[in-house]
Parts: structure tokens; C-alpha cells; sequence
């Protein structure tokens, strides 16, 4: 898609600090939605997920937030530490082709 | 549980060389698999993917090929390879029929010279 040539947008955070990470997706009909982190020179990790029918969902220190209305999604790191530091990525799915399509993707740095 | 294997981790390739990159899914039958690029702060654009054995699709025109010779392997390759192949090549598998994600390999920094 269009984002895989764009400069990745950066957040910055202090340590201990939340941390808010912004994605807005564009299908209408996607009703999955999955938030990875990227540490350099590795793989994408899951982190959480969260259905359509839901507009929060919880893990340990994130919290997935979604808006079907604005089709905007968040992730919220609680108490942001120096491991957070990574690329994270929005996907969206749909069950019409279950295929997953990413964002951008955000680099988050952490102060100490 | 499932693991998904690639190699090798990393790899530097004279222009013009052949490449051939293997990444194998264990635990699960009939994967769908993906190969994926990513350039040095870029997001990650999907390459190939396949249903099935011997069924590949391909996304964007370029310089490599995929194969798919058994129901949990997938081979990236490119019989010349460019200046612009250079990059962080990441395989992944998904069941396919589930809103579930995809689980991605390790990665394989190929540096073309």
C-alpha cells in the first residue's frame, strides 16, 4: 500500500510515562483488528487484539481502544519502560477475504 | 503449538547472484503463507502469498519468485538478484478462515552488494 514507502511517524515517551499510539483504518467492513510490535531486526509480535463487537479490550499494561464510528483505533501502553521501545503496527481483517492489512506503523522511543 | 522457521537470519549477496530464502510452518496442515519486505523505517508490503501447494499469488511486480514445493514450506527467490532486493524479508503463516492474525517468522536481513 501506500505506507510502505513513508517514513514511519515517531512518538517519544518518558520512562513511566503512557503512552497513546493512533491508527485509523479505512474498510468499513473490517471487524478484527490486531496491534503488533517490531523490535529491530526481528519479526513482528502480537500483542492484542480486539473484535468488532467490542470497543475496549485489556492485557497486561495495553489497552486496545476502538472507535467504528471515526474507524480509529488506539493502543495505550501503561507505564511505558525502556523494552517498549519498538515499531508498532495497526492491522485490520475482515471475514469477507480474511486478509490483514497493516498501517504505517509508529516508532516509539522511551527516555530514561 | 505452532512455530514458524526461516533462514537464514541474515545474508549478503553480490548483485547479480542467485537467492533462495526457506521458511517452514510446523504444527499446523494446509497454512496460508506470506511473504513480506520491509525497507530499512518502512512499514511491511506483502510480496507473494499462497493457499496451497503450488498456488501463488503475487502482489507487486518485481525481481523474485515464490514457490511453494510442500503444504508448509515457501521459498523466496530471484535467479539475478538487484541492488534494491536489499531488505528485511519476513515470512508468516495464518489459518486462513479465522479472524485471527498472522504469525511471523524471524526475519532474513539481505544486503545485496
Amino acid at each position: 500500500g501506500e505506507s510502505v514507502g513513508l517514513h514511519l511517524p515517531t512518538l517519544s515517551v518518558q520512562e513511566g510515562d503512557n503512552s497513546i499510539i493512533n491508527c485509523a483504518y479505512s474498510n468499513s467492513a473490517s471487524d478484527y483488528f490486531i496491534w503488533y510490535k517490531q523490535e529491530s531486526g526481528k519479526g513482528p509480535q502480537f500483542i492484542i487484539d480486539i473484535r468488532s463487537n467490542m470497543d475496549k479490550r485489556q492485557g497486561q499494561r495495553v489497552t486496545v481502544l476502538l472507535n467504528k464510528t471515526v474507524k480509529h483505533l488506539s493502543l495505550q501502553i501503561a507505564a511505558t519502560q525502556p523494552g517498549d521501545s519498538a515499531v508498532y503496527f495497526c492491522a485490520e481483517m475482515s471475514s469477507n477475504d480474511y486478509k490483514l492489512s497493516f498501517g504505517a506503523g509508529t516508532t516509539v522511543t522511551v527516555r530514561a | 503449538s505452532q512455530t514458524i522457521h526461516q533462514w537464514p537470519a541474515t545474508l549478503v549477496q553480490p548483485v547479480g547472484s542467485p537467492l533462495s530464502l526457506e521458511c517452514t510452518v510446523e504444527g499446523t496442515s494446509n497454512p496460508n503463507l506470506y511473504w513480506y519486505r520491509q525497507a530499512a523505517g518502512r512499514g511491511l508490503q506483502l510480496l507473494f502469498y499462497s493457499v496451497g501447494i503450488g498456488q501463488i499469488s503475487s502482489e507487486v511486480p518485481q525481481n523474485l519468485s515464490a514457490s511453494r514445493p510442500q503444504d508448509r514450506q515457501f521459498i523466496l527467490s530471484s535467479k539475478k538478484l538487484l541492488l534494491s532486493d536489499s531488505g528485511f524479508y519476513l515470512c508468516a503463516w495464518s489459518a486462513g478462515d479465522r479472524l485471527y492474525g498472522y504469525t511471523f517468522g524471524s526475519g532474513t536481513r539481505l544486503t545485496v552488494v
